[in-house]
């Protein structure tokens, strides 16, 4: 039973560019909604969150957007760095548990 | 403090042997849980602690599984008659308990196992 399904495992665009990196949830109990990035071979850091009674949250070059009736969530960043280059994970969470989708391998091209 | 540390970073095991992992959170965090990813699929949730209590595991956590953190401060995960299938990257976090966002967890490097 996949919850938080993340369909593009990869995604490249180009330095100074929009990146848009999708997600869709099933599970409507779910609290919060967060995106994690990582690094090769250094664990997963947390990047922005969303309460699930939100539809926008922004932080610097980072928005995130919910849309509950879809259970849809984006992630923006603007303008893309080649340092944002990571695999982005897509997460909801109610109480202590965190569900993670499989992520998306985001590459910025300088 | 240098963040969630995991040792080893990587193990290689022969199929029914069993392997330990240790973990040291971060040092004022009595939250830590407990983590497993495999190939192309994000990390899944196996077990938390609060404190020295193991408050919730998951259905993934089978019998040879065994986790504990005796003294509320590192943990140490067990599996016991290793399978080829429990061959993945463990990862441990930890989190400070009633710090507004209970969701943000710091993770470990992880530590890959390879059952051969």
């Amino acid at each position: 039973d996949q919850q938080v399904k993340q369909n593009s495992p990869s995604l490249s665009v180009q330095e100074g560019r929009i990146s848009i990196l999708n997600c869709d949830y099933t599970n409507s109990m779910f609290d919060y909604f967060l995106w994690y990035k990582k690094y090769p071979a250094e664990g997963p850091t947390f990047l922005i969150s969303i309460s699930s009674i939100k539809d926008k949250n922004e932080d610097g070059r980072f928005t995130v957007f919910l849309n509950k009736s879809a259970k849809h969530l984006s992630l923006h960043i603007v303008p893309s760095q080649p340092g944002d280059s990571a695999v982005y994970f897509c997460l909801g969470t109610s109480g202590s548990r965190l569900t993670f989708g499989e992520g998306t391998q985001l590459t910025v091209n300088p | 403090d240098t963040g969630v540390s995991q040792n080893p970073r990587h193990k290689i095991t022969k199929r029914g042997q069993n392997v330990t992992f240790r973990c040291d959170p971060i040092s004022e965090h009595n939250r830590l849980y407990w983590y497993r990813q495999t190939l192309g699929q994000g990390p899944e949730f196996l077990t938390y602690f609060q404190n020295e209590a193991q408050l919730e595991k998951s259905r993934l956590l089978s019998d040879r599984f065994s986790a504990e953190r005796p003294k509320g401060s590192f943990s140490t995960l067990e599996i016991q008659r290793t399978e080829q299938g429990d061959s993945a990257m463990y990862l441990c976090a930890s989190s400070p308990r009633d710090k507004g966002v209970a969701y943000e967890q710091y993770f470990g490097p992880g530590t890959r196992l390879t059952v051969t």
